[in-house]
């Protein structure tokens, strides 16, 4: 089955405590993307990348490092949570040409973090 | 970064009525993007719009891509139940499929009665 998953789906950690949500496609897409949703304030993009070792910035990169190392995986990397990243974060990939559909972006289910 | 303005933010109608819903932005666009969210779901793709002036439909979906590149709209014909969620427009600055940043409006909470 085609699919984005993110782990984990729930998290909750204290300010300052690293971690990272790992996120990974099984479609073999080139596009990658990071967003986070807040209430009245949509999705925001974080990072998005195009191909491996390809990164770039969204609109609210700051407090987020991403990697690219292989297709399949685009970890969000929190180095020092702060409260105000307490958010619903999405994951997500799409093929870039070709193919049937290239616009269509398939997100994931979601991770809810919570920063105490 | 840009933003687009999407209105309205929230709209409570009866089944069977038409809605219609937009996003302004201060700065041009070369793509724009439509999207629904189901509670506890992820976003998915309704509609994608190319060309300024363009207007696609996708069954009872219809949207257009504004002439000057600075708006969009959508609208959905004759409501039912399951048209409930939360719908978001996006735009890029890229043309075409290759685009990589992407700019999403705040969204508009649709609940339909019965």
């Amino acid at each position: 089955e085609a699919q984005v998953t993110q782990n984990p789906r729930y998290l909750i950690t204290v300010t300052g405590k690293k971690l990272t949500v790992t996120c990974s496609q099984n479609m073999n897409h080139e596009y990658m993307s990071w967003y986070r949703q807040d209430p009245g304030l949509g999705l925001r993009q974080i990072y998005y990348s195009m191909n491996v070792e390809v990164t770039d910035k969204g609109d609210v990169p700051e407090g987020y490092k991403v990697s690219r190392k292989e297709k399949r995986n685009f970890p969000l990397i929190l180095e020092s949570p702060s409260p105000n990243q307490t958010s619903l974060y999405f994951c997500a990939s799409r093929r870039l040409a070709g193919g049937p559909s290239p616009d269509t972006q398939y997100f994931g289910p979601g991770t809810r973090l919570t920063v105490l | 970064g840009q933003q687009l303005n999407q209105s309205p933010q929230s709209m409570f109608i009866q089944e069977g009525e038409d809605v219609s819903m937009n996003c302004t932005s201060s700065s041009i666009f070369n793509t724009w993007l439509w999207y629904k969210q189901d509670p506890g779901e992820g976003p998915v793709l309704l509609i994608a719009l190319y060309k300024a002036g363009e207007l696609t439909s996708n069954g009872r979906l219809t949207a257009q891509f504004g002439i000057t590149r600075k708006d969009s709209f959508l609208n959905i014909s004759a409501s039912i139940p399951s048209d409930v969620g939360i719908y978001f427009c996006a735009g890029a600055d890229a043309g075409g499929t290759s685009y990589g940043k992407l700019t999403f409006g705040q969204g508009t909470i649709l609940t339909v009665h019965p």
